[in-house]
């Protein structure tokens, strides 16, 4: 099992709100990265950091973070926004690398 | 524009050895960390192992420790690792990461396409 918590799933009505959380330890130290995966493509970065957005990433996705919890939020989500999201960051010892189990966001 | 091509890949029995290699491009190879990230079939992404780009800071996963070897040759831009006595549960597509983190958090912003090996006899 993975140090870095996601719910499995996430829908969201096209054009509403959606968070996706990440739980773990680790993020108490380390801020958590996230990734947007469609089927049978490579994963691509969407957020790093505080809340920084690689060039070319809408400025709809954005990142935060409190505690044990780091938060990707979708606000308007679109339909080519469908995708599986994973977290990723530290372990709690700090020296290896861990992902999420993956949240699978369905845009209703 | 940044180019990681893994190769390497293939059916291979259980306990056999494998090696996969990425080759980089369009970006200075020695300046970054590298990493390998796999997927199993239908499952998630399960980082593998990282390499500094100078080679001195070496991580594994448990699940492939003392088994996987990461290594780089920085003169001819490549990202290797060095599979031994492999698992049908190492069966999964085999992703090369480039590391653009200047901090503690990994932070992969280039992927290549993957290679896909099959643990199986």
């Amino acid at each position: 099992s993975s140090e870095l918590t996601q719910d499995p799933a996430v829908s969201v009505a096209l054009g509403q709100t959606v968070r996706i959380t990440c739980q773990g330890d680790s993020l108490r130290s380390y801020y958590a990265s996230w990734y947007q995966q469609k089927p049978g493509q490579a994963p691509i970065l969407v957020i790093y950091g505080k809340n920084n957005r690689p060039s070319g990433i809408p400025d709809r996705f954005s990142g935060s973070s409190s505690g044990n919890t780091a938060s990707l939020t979708i606000t308007g989500a679109q339909a080519e926004d469908e995708a599986d999201y994973y977290c990723n960051s530290r372990d709690s010892s700090g020296i290896l690398v861990v992902f999420g189990g993956g949240t699978k966001l369905t845009v209703l | 524009e940044v180019q990681l091509v893994e190769s390497g890949g293939g059916l291979i029995p259980p306990g056999r050895s494998l090696r996969l290699s990425c080759s980089a491009s369009g970006f200075t190879f020695d300046d970054y960390a590298m990493h390998w990230v796999r997927q199993a079939p239908g499952k998630g992404l399960e980082w593998v192992a990282s390499i500094s780009w100078n080679s001195n800071n070496i991580r594994y996963a448990d699940s492939v420790e003392g088994r996987f070897t990461i290594s780089r040759d920085n003169a001819k831009n490549s990202l290797f690792v060095q599979m031994n006595s492999l698992r049908p549960e190492d069966t999964a597509l085999y992703y090369c990461g480039k590391d653009a983190s200047t901090v503690a958090t990994p932070m992969i912003d280039s992927w290549g396409q993957g290679t896909l090996v099959t643990v199986s006899s």
